[in-house]
Parts: structure tokens; sequence; C-alpha cells
């Protein structure tokens, strides 16, 4: 059981919008700590790709975007391509320890 | 650009410690940040095991916390982890990463910039 809560996969057509959501609780996303997220390409190791709720590191297309409200965050990605297909983790802090989500599978159809 | 690398036996028998070094490269640990260690079953999620900031100051997982060890030699840009007394269910690629604090007004946290490409231990006699 991971604390943070992500669907196991999501699936969209290229040039689609998907939304990836986290959810956490009190201790975590609710208590202040902002939420990060990754992008795992298949038999890679995982790359940052938002940190802070919605800051996009440098290199990270702007078709990523995140944002967090109350005990939950999203990602979404805009304008699907078939090159984001990978598993995505969310991330976030919790009575001392750094937390992930279970991870999500992107399937570009 | 700052870069990690993984190093360290890919098969320890049960019982037996695991250990492994990240040498990180184009940034002095000394210089700050924490380091951290993560690890991913196979076909599973990431687990964070621990943390260490450069001077030394460490922050365990509970859940390992009791087998863990994670150490740094500023000497050799490096930093360690031993995990003892292993079973099949330590098998994972095992990831090193630069942790860094994230403050920002009414708001903070860690998260890992960068990555090193991670190295796979099988736990098998």
């Amino acid at each position: 059981q991971s604390v943070l809560t992500q669907p196991p996969s999501v699936s969209g057509a290229p040039g689609q919008r998907v939304t990836i959501s986290c959810t956490g609780s009190s201790s975590n996303i609710g208590a202040g700590y902002d939420v990060h997220w990754y992008q795992q390409l298949p038999g890679t190791a995982p790359k940052l790709l938002i940190y802070g709720n919605s800051n996009r590191p440098s290199g990270v297309p702007d078709r990523f975007s995140g944002s967090k409200s109350g005990t939950s965050a999203s990602l979404a990605i805009t304008g699907l391509q078939a090159e984001d297909e990978a598993d995505y983790y969310c991330q976030s802090y919790d009575s001392s320890l750094r937390v992930f989500g279970g991870g999500t599978k992107l399937t570009v159809l | 650009q700052v870069q990690l690398q993984e190093s360290g036996p890919g098969l320890v028998k049960p019982s037996e410690t695991l250990s492994l070094t990240c040498t990180v490269s184009g940034y002095s640990i000394s210089s700050g940040y924490y380091w951290g260690w993560i690890r991913q079953p196979p076909g599973k999620g990431l687990e964070w095991i621990g943390s260490i900031y450069h001077s030394g100051s460490t922050y365990y997982n509970p859940s390992l916390k009791s087998r863990v060890t994670i150490s740094v030699d500023t000497s050799k840009n490096q930093f360690s982890l031993k995990l003892s007394s292993v079973t099949a269910a330590d098998t994972a690629v095992y990831y090193c990463a630069r942790d860094r604090t994230w403050i920002q007004l009414g708001s903070s946290g860690y998260y890992m910039d960068v990555w090193g490409k991670g190295t796979t231990v099988t736990v098998s006699s």
C-alpha cells in the first residue's frame, strides 16, 4: 500500500490530453508538502518531470504541467506523443519520509 | 553536469549484507545537498530507502531502518548503502540520487533531481 494513491493505468490517443491523479492525506500533501513527478521510460531510471507541484526542470516540454489542491495533485500531459508512453510517479513528504505513489502506466493508443 | 553511478555486487546470498556505492561526478558532495538511495523491485514501484546529508546526518525509511546504514566518503566523492540480513524480497534495482530540499512560502519538501542509471541486485543462493 503506497502512502500516495495513483491510478494504475491511463491511456490516450496521440494529440489528446491526459491527467494522472495523486491522492494523499493530511499528513503529507494536505500538510503543505509539495508534490513532485517523475517519468520512467521502459528500462530506464526515473527522471524528474515536475518539482514543487508545477515547476518544470530545464528541458522538460511545456506539454507537461502539474497542480496541487488540498490533499491531491495532478499531472497533465497535452498533445500526447508516442514517446510519452512510460510510468509516472508522484512523490511527497510524510513524517520524515520521502513517499512515492504506486505509479501510473501511461499507454499511448 | 552532475552524474551519479551505482556500483556493487549484482548477486548477494540470503542473510548476507548488500553493499553498494554511488560515485558522484560533476559536483562535490561536501558542498551540500542530501544524497539518497531508492529501490524498485521487479515490476513494482519506487521505495525510498534513506538519505544522508553531506555532513553525515542520516534519515531512513522506518520499514528498513534496523537493517540499513548509509554513509558518505567526501574524500572519494561517494556515498554508500549497506543492507543487512537480506532476503529475496530485497531483490530490486537500486538507484542513487541527489535529494534536494524544496522550500517556498507555505510549503516544503524534498525531491530527487539527478538519478543514477541503477544497478540490479538479486538475492539468491
